[in-house]
Parts: C-alpha cells; sequence; structure tokens
C-alpha cells in the first residue's frame, strides 16, 4: 500500500530536550516536505527537499532541521523544542508531473 | 504573492443540505487547484483536482470547477451526510514542487 508513514503520532516533551520525528515513503517519490497545521492558520510549510541531499526552508524554517540522506526519509529535528512549537506537524509527498501530495496522519507535539 | 483564501468555518448544516464552501487564488502562472479533505485524528487527503481553466474536478458526489475569470474553485455538494463531517482545505500549486499553498480550511459539521 503506497504511504506516508509518521512516527509518533503523539509526543509530549519539555522545552530544550532534542527531539526526532520521523518521516517515511514507500512511493520512491523525489519530493518532501513537512507541514504545521495550526489553529486558523491552515497548514504552513517548514522545510522541503526536491531530492537526496537537496533540502531548503519553507515558509517557517525557524527552530527546525532536516535532512535527506535517503530518498525515502526525510526526518525532522527540532534541536531545543520550545512551547511554540506545540502543533501539529505532517509530512507529504509527491512525484513529477500533476500528483498531489500524500500526506501521513500527522505528529502532534506538545512542549511544555 | 500566490495564496489561497477560503471561507471561514464552522459551516453546520443538516443531512441533505446542499454545501457550498467558497474558494479564491491568487497566482502569478497557470496553478493547479485542489480540494483536501482531513477526516478527525487522519492526515490530508485529495478530495478533487482541476489542471486547468474550466476543468470541472468530482469525487464522492463533490464537484469544484476551475474558473479562471473568476479566480475561484468553490467546493459544491449537493446532499451532504454526517460522514461528510470534516475539515477542507483548498490548494494551488505552481508545480514547481516547493509550494504548495493552503487556505485556512473550512470545518464541515453536518447534523442528521
Amino acid at each position: 500500500e503506497a504511504q506516508v508513514t509518521q512516527n509518533p503520532r503523539y509526543l509530549i516533551t519539555v522545552t530544550g530536550k532534542k527531539l526526532t520525528v520521523t518521516c517515511s515513503q514507500n512511493m520512491n517519490h523525489e519530493y518532501m516536505s513537512w507541514y504545521r497545521q495550526d489553529p486558523g492558520l491552515g497548514l504552513r510549510q517548514i522545510y522541503y527537499s526536491m531530492n537526496v541531499e537537496v533540502t531548503d526552508k519553507g515558509d517557517v524554517p525557524e527552530g527546525y532541521k532536516v535532512s535527506r540522506k535517503e530518498k525515502r526519509n526525510f526526518p525532522l529535528i527540532l534541536e531545543s523544542p520550545s512551547p511554540n512549537q506545540t502543533s501539529l506537524y505532517f509530512c507529504a509527498s509527491t512525484g513529477t508531473g500533476d500528483s498531489p501530495l500524500h500526506f501521513g496522519n500527522g505528529t502532534r507535539l506538545t512542549v511544555t | 504573492g500566490d495564496s489561497v483564501t477560503q471561507m471561514e468555518g464552522p459551516v453546520t448544516l443538516s443531512e441533505e443540505a446542499f454545501l457550498t464552501i467558497n474558494c479564491t487564488y491568487t497566482a502569478t502562472g497557470y496553478p493547479s487547484l485542489f480540494w483536501y479533505v482531513q477526516y478527525p485524528g487522519e492526515g490530508l487527503q485529495l478530495l478533487l483536482k482541476a489542471t486547468k481553466a474550466d476543468d470541472k474536478g468530482s469525487n464522492k458526489g463533490f464537484e469544484a470547477t476551475y474558473r479562471k475569470e473568476t479566480t475561484s474553485f468553490h467546493l459544491e455538494k449537493g446532499s451532504v451526510q454526517v460522514s461528510d463531517s470534516a475539515v477542507y482545505f483548498c490548494a494551488l500549486t505552481l508545480y514547481n514542487f516547493n509550494k504548495f499553498y493552503f487556505g485556512s480550511g473550512t470545518k464541515l459539521n453536518v447534523k442528521p
């Protein structure tokens, strides 16, 4: 089954404790991206990657890091999480042409 | 810049009522347009899409027509069901792959 898999689904952590949210896709997609969803703000892009070793900032990259060492994986790293990063996070991927985005089921992060 | 504006919710309807969720866009080129649906606790799923002016996307009884003259892509359904209760997102992309622009989402509640 074609899918984007994120882990964990829920994460509660404390300020300053480094964490990683994993994302993996099995569709051989070149493009992957991370979004955060906040009430009233819709989805905002954090980082995206056009292919292996190619990443770039989206609209709200501050406080986040990503890496793309393999085509299928695109982890999101919070080196020093803060409460304003409490949000619902989605990983997504797409192929070429007019393919739509395929989303993971989300990771709800709470930073206290 | 490129952007999507959709009507604020929540929208509350009775079962079998007619649904319209308005979406307008601003784009520098010729975008492809999408509607995504997010059911509670899940990621976004593609509902329908249209890739050029006057195209009509349709799926599961939902329809939307790409209107270049009014820069709109309104979502409609003739008879909603309780199972349609979800958040609906309008989105566009210019297929440069680094940007999918999303509206803020419209929550639909359908009552029996």
